[in-house]
């Protein structure tokens, strides 16, 4: 099945600086991206994906890219926040509608 | 906005006792997903479920869990008897078939096992 790997397990960034969180998979017919942020307590709330066909997706201050080649793609932050601050997983598609899950990258964020 | 709603939110039982969660996944999905998340593993799947039928539950301990969807609008997941190790964070999370792979989560079911 697919195995999906985040790095690095925990990330600390000055605010207004960029973060940059790395995952891979295994699959080659991954062909769903998506990135959930989960702050303390809280559920896992989706911010954004990409699928197969595209190679880069913006939404204001994130934004993720995809190397369909290399099997990883990542998630990066502009102008970080300290609500930026939270746990971020990655996860790739296995079939049938389910997907993998990374162990999650915490981010904090310096004021 | 429509959300997944889950209940109850918190859960303290004590060894041996039955712990029901419900799930209420957006109206008009057709995917359903249970999560348990512990610090240790992470977001592990339980069951998986499509057009109400089950599809998926191997992630599942099938001496003491159990999930089922008796309409589109109620997903459940009983522990049967219930551990200290079940003590975890029970996410339940909703998706359409036509979207492959999105899934919305609910707020979380808190279980705790004494």
């Amino acid at each position: 099945g697919e195995n999906v790997e985040q790095h690095p397990s925990t990330l600390s960034v000055q605010e207004g600086d960029s973060a940059v969180i790395k995952c891979t998979y295994s699959d080659s017919a991954s062909n769903y991206f998506p990135w959930y942020k989960q702050e303390l307590g809280k559920r896992p709330q989706l911010i954004i994906d990409i699928r197969s066909n595209v190679g880069e997706k913006k939404d204001q201050r994130i934004a993720v890219t995809l190397n369909k080649t290399a099997k990883h793609f990542s998630l990066h932050i502009t102008e970080t926040q300290p609500e930026d601050s939270a746990v971020y997983f990655c996860a790739a598609s296995s079939g049938n509608n389910r997907l993998a899950f990374g162990k999650g990258n915490q981010v904090v964020v310096i004021p | 906005d429509a959300r997944v709603t889950q209940t109850p939110r918190h859960k303290v039982t004590e060894m041996g006792q039955e712990v029901t969660m419900r799930c209420q996944p957006i109206l008009g999905h057709n995917t359903v997903f249970w999560y348990r998340q512990t610090m240790m593993q992470g977001l592990e799947l339980l069951a998986y479920f499509r057009n109400r039928a089950p599809l998926d539950d191997s992630g599942m301990p099938k001496d003491r869990f159990s999930a089922e969807m008796p309409d589109a609008t109620l997903a459940t997941l009983k522990i049967q008897p219930s551990e200290p190790r079940d003590s975890a964070v029970y996410f339940c999370a909703s998706g359409l078939v036509l979207s492959e792979g999105e899934q919305y989560f609910g707020p979380g079911t808190r279980l705790t096992v004494t």
